[in-house]
């Protein structure tokens, strides 16, 4: 059964302290792995698109990188504004509308 | 650029009311269309997709249906609502990756 599975759920950083997150899938085929922020009420916004392992990709404090079975959501030295729930996608390669989500981590950043 | 639009934004509805959610979608035409449910604290389940006008696709068997009237208009009904439907309702389009609309909270009393 495809699935996705994210950890942690929950994370509070101080402001500066980097970590990362994870994001384990198994899928029959993978043709794409994404990552999404959620702030409260809004709906998710796009950060990545990681297409094969080894790949990696960077958007200001944060870098996603993935491997044959899970992905990392790399944060460094985080800001308040970065607290939000980080959500993970997985696209089959067996049929292109088919997005499998994880639950999400979410994240705190205190000042 | 594409824009998701979605109405309404919040509707608390009692049980057993019929629901009417709204997506369109600027500045794409025929793009394939999602629906998902999102409860608290949980991911997202996608309960239906359409690649054209009046094919959809159900992904979970459930008490909802979906319809797509025009290119860019993407409806989700149910006749009958129950409690657990109650959650947040995203609409999305694909191109290359999915992008999603701002999202209506439904509550079911």
């Amino acid at each position: 059964e495809d699935q996705v599975t994210q950890s942690p759920e929950a994370l509070r950083l101080q402001e500066g302290e980097s970590s990362s997150l994870n994001c384990s899938y198994t899928v029959s085929g993978l043709r794409g792995l994404f990552w999404y922020r959620q702030d409260p009420g809004k709906g998710p916004e796009f950060l990545f698109t990681l297409y094969s392992a080894g790949e990696e990709k960077e958007k200001e404090r944060l870098k996603a990188t993935l491997t044959k079975k899970e992905s990392f959501l790399h944060i460094t030295a985080p800001k308040p504004e970065d607290s939000a729930t980080y959500l993970c996608a997985v696209q089959a390669s067996d049929n292109f509308n088919k997005f499998y989500f994880g639950s999400g981590t979410k994240l705190n950043v205190k000042p | 650029s594409q824009t998701i639009h979605q109405w309404p934004a919040t509707l608390v509805q009692p049980v057993g009311s019929p629901l009417s959610l709204e997506c369109t979608v600027e500045g794409t035409s025929n793009p394939n269309l999602y629906w998902y449910r999102q409860a608290a604290g949980r991911g997202l389940q996608l309960l239906f997709y359409s690649i054209g006008i009046g094919q959809i696709s159900s992904e979970v068997p459930q008490n909802l249906s979906a319809s797509r009237p025009q290119d860019r208009q993407f409806i989700l009904s149910s006749k009958k609502l129950l409690l657990s439907d109650s959650g947040f309702y995203l609409c999305a389009v694909r191109w290359e990756t999915q992008y999603f609309g701002p999202g209506t909270r439904l509550l079911v009393l």
